[in-house]
């Protein structure tokens, strides 16, 4: 069964600090994406990657960065968080060839 | 670049009664359209596919179609139960360049016992 763990499940910061988003998986899937998920809203992709050392821009990459250091992780960076970015967070990762995207179970951060 | 538009947002049924959810697309390319649910508290799982080679996906009691003429795909499910309750998202396979997929608004499904 393919995995997808994030980290941490919930944070709180302040208005401008500095949050990182942990992704994990194992499914040796090339593709990793970030979304955000808001009511109204949808899923809206943050950012992606098709290998370590790739980035993609998405559709809402405003104020976030993401790095892919390895075929496994991928992380979210928030350097300045704002009230705006307080949303629930998902991770996926997917093969080539569209195969079923795979996500984790959400981080919930809130910015105050 | 493609899009997908959901404007169900809240649809309340009783047990028994017909789910009926629908979307419409927009690509350049040939579509594969996705129907994922989310339960509360869990990340959305893909609950069904549908490609120009099969038209129609079957899952769990679930159906999903699509019709090419009108750029529109339908989720629909003869007899809802109660455990059925979830949000429904209906998503679009973007082939141009890196794969994307890109999510309707979804729909939240509230079943009544």
């Amino acid at each position: 069964e393919a995995a997808v763990t994030q980290s941490p499940r919930n944070k709180v910061t302040v208005t401008g600090g500095n949050v990182t988003l942990s992704c994990r998986q194992t499914n040796s899937h090339n593709y990793m994406y970030w979304y955000r998920q808001d009511t109204g809203h949808g899923l809206r992709l943050i950012h992606y990657s098709y290998g370590a050392g790739n980035l993609q821009i998405g559709d809402v990459p405003d104020g976030y960065k993401a790095t892919r250091t390895t075929q496994e992780d991928f992380f979210l960076l928030l350097e300045l968080a704002s009230p705006s970015q307080t949303s629930l967070y998902f991770c996926a990762s997917s093969g080539y060839n569209a195969e079923t995207l795979y996500f984790g179970s959400g981080t919930r951060l809130t910015v105050l | 670049g493609d899009s997908v538009t959901q404007k169900q947002g809240q649809v309340t049924l009783s047990e028994d009664d017909f789910l009926f959810i629908n979307c419409t697309y927009s690509t350049t390319t040939y579509p594969t359209l996705l129907w994922y649910v989310q339960y509360p508290g869990q990340g959305p799982q893909l609950l069904l596919k549908v490609t120009t080679a099969n038209n129609k996906g079957i899952s769990r009691g679930f159906e999903a179609t699509y019709d090419k003429g009108t750029t529109s795909f339908h989720l629909q499910k003869a007899s809802v139960q109660e455990s059925d309750s979830a949000v429904y998202f209906c998503a679009l396979v973007d082939y141009t360049g890196n794969y994307k997929y890109v999510f309707g608004a979804g729909t939240r499904l509230k079943v009544i016992a």
